[in-house]
C-alpha cells in the first residue's frame, strides 16, 4: 500500500462546480508535488512544494490552485474546469527538494477526475 | 527544455524472453535516472541511478546508467506475465527545486 493517500479516488465534476482533491502522507516529507497524467501518457508536472512554499508551478492555468496547509497536507482545488481536464491526477512526495537531493518520489493512487 | 525519450514505446514478448528497456535523457542540471512500473495506478519505484557503470539489480530487474553517452537501460530477465506493465524512465534534475521528468513510457506485454 502507499504511503502517500488521496481522496477522492474518483471525482465527477461540472464546468461550474468547485472541488478539491486531497493529499496526505506521513514520511516526514518536505516536499510535495502534483502531476498530472492523461490517458496513455506520462505524468507531466504541475506544481512542486517545498517546504510548504510553492517552488515550482509549471505554467498551470489559474483554475487549478494548490495550497499547502502543512507539512503532510497537500490540496489542489479545481473551479470552472474544462472537459479536458479530465485526467488522473497524481500527488508525491519526496524527503526534501534542496540541497542536492536526488531521491525518488513516492506517488499515490492518484484521484481520477472527469469533467462534464 | 528537458527531454527523456524511450523505446521502444510498445513490446510484446512471450514469458521466459529477456527484454531491454531503453532511456535516452538530456537534461539541465542532471541529478538522478529513476525507473518506475505503472500497472492502473500510481507509479511503483524500481531504482535510482546516479553514478555511471554501476549495476542496480533486484531479482530479474537490473539497471544501468551511462552519463557520458546520457542513456540508461533496463532489463527483465525470464519475463513474466505479471512484469506486464508500463514503464517509465524519469530524470531528477533542477539546480534549486527537484523534479522528475518522465519518458513516454515502454509498454511490455508479456504472454503465456
Amino acid at each position: 500500500d502507499t504511503e502517500v493517500t488521496q481522496t477522492p479516488k474518483h471525482l465527477v465534476m461540472g464546468m461550474t462546480n468547485k472541488k478539491s482533491l486531497k493529499c496526505e502522507q506521513h514520511m516526514g516529507h518536505r516536499a510535495m508535488y502534483w502531476y498530472k497524467q492523461k490517458a496513455k501518457k506520462p505524468p507531466e508536472l504541475m506544481f512542486v512544494y517545498s517546504y510548504e512554499k510553492l517552488s515550482i508551478n509549471e505554467s498551470v492555468p489559474s483554475r487549478f490552485s494548490p495550497e499547502c496547509p502543512n507539512s503532510s497536507l497537500l490540496n489542489l482545488h479545481l473551479h470552472a474546469l474544462q472537459p479536458e481536464d479530465s485526467a488522473l491526477y497524481l500527488c508525491a512526495s519526496s524527503h526534501r527538494t534542496s540541497g542536492g537531493f536526488t531521491g525518488e518520489l513516492f506517488f499515490g493512487e492518484g484521484s481520477r477526475l472527469t469533467v462534464l | 527544455e528537458d527531454k527523456v525519450v524511450q523505446s521502444p514505446l510498445s513490446l510484446v514478448v512471450h514469458e521466459g524472453d529477456t527484454v531491454t528497456l531503453n532511456c535516452s535523457y538530456e537534461v539541465t542540471n542532471f541529478r538522478s535516472l529513476l525507473w518506475y512500473k505503472q500497472e492502473k495506478k500510481a507509479p511503483t519505484f524500481l531504482f535510482m541511478l546516479t553514478s555511471s557503470g554501476i549495476e542496480k539489480k533486484s531479482g530479474r530487474l537490473s539497471s544501468i546508467l551511462d552519463k557520458k553517452e546520457l542513456f540508461s537501460i533496463l532489463n527483465i530477465t525470464a519475463t513474466q506475465t505479471g512484469d506486464s506493465a508500463i514503464y517509465l524512465c524519469a530524470v531528477g534534475s533542477g539546480a534549486g527545486s527537484y523534479q522528475l521528468t518522465f519518458g513516454k513510457g515502454t509498454k511490455l506485454s508479456v504472454i503465456p
